[in-house]
């Protein structure tokens, strides 16, 4: 019930493509939906978020599309730079608490 | 711009010795949390703190655990006895508010048990 689903593991992408990559949820009280990029030695730091009230959010080359009914969302690079190679994590929580429950994670790598 | 911040970077120590990772968040913060990452797994929630009590924890975190906010800037996750299993990177995250706020991740701990 607390799962987040996240594929793929992994995604090969060339420099201007777009990287695609989704997760589904099971928790209809989740309600807040963060993205996160982790480069290597780093800790965890937030790309994009957003509530289910909306269905997409963009923040320059970042998209969160957000499907209620299907449980899903995905997030989006376009224009994929090398720079943006990193692991992806999803995640999600409820506005009662403030644990978040993080996707299994999405090493993306960007060919120049 | 305001970061949390973790000491050690890393540690390591023998497999039954108590250890203390320490975490400093940021400043105008009131939530506090550990999560761990068990070497190419996802982020696990440990525990989030607020009003020095303990809001919410996860299995993981059993009676080997305890948090604490000893002063008014350091939080302190202490492992009592330590177990081969626990060999984690631990993030230490803080928040503005609760509910869905960003939470904002230092660059974490490697523990590493003997």
């Amino acid at each position: 019930q607390q799962q987040v689903k996240q594929s793929p593991q992994s995604l090969i992408v060339q420099k201007g493509g777009i990287s695609i990559i989704n997760c589904a949820y099971e928790n209809t009280a989740f309600d807040y939906f963060p993205w996160y990029q982790q480069f290597p030695g780093k800790g965890p730091a937030l790309l994009i978020a957003i509530r289910p009230d909306v269905s997409e959010k963009k923040e320059g080359r970042f998209t969160i599309s957000f499907n209620k009914s299907a449980k899903q969302f995905s997030l989006h690079i376009m224009d994929s730079q090398p720079g943006d190679s990193a692991t992806y994590f999803c995640a999600a929580s409820n506005n009662a608490g403030n644990m978040l429950t993080f996707g299994g994670g999405t090493r993306l790598m960007v060919k120049p | 711009e305001p970061e949390v911040t973790q000491t050690p970077s890393h540690q390591v120590t023998q497999m039954g010795q108590e250890v203390i990772l320490r975490c400093v968040p940021i400043s105008n913060h009131l939530y506090f949390y550990w999560y761990r990452q068990i070497l190419g797994q996802k982020v696990e929630f440990l525990v989030s703190f607020y009003n020095n009590e303990i809001s919410e924890k996860s299995e993981i975190f059993d009676d080997q655990f305890s948090v604490e906010r000893p002063d008014g800037s350091n939080f302190t996750l202490k492992i009592r006895s330590t177990k081969l299993e626990d060999s984690a990177m631990y993030f230490c995250a803080s928040s503005e508010l609760a509910g869905g706020d960003t939470q904002y991740f230092g660059p974490g701990t490697r523990l590493t048990v003997l």
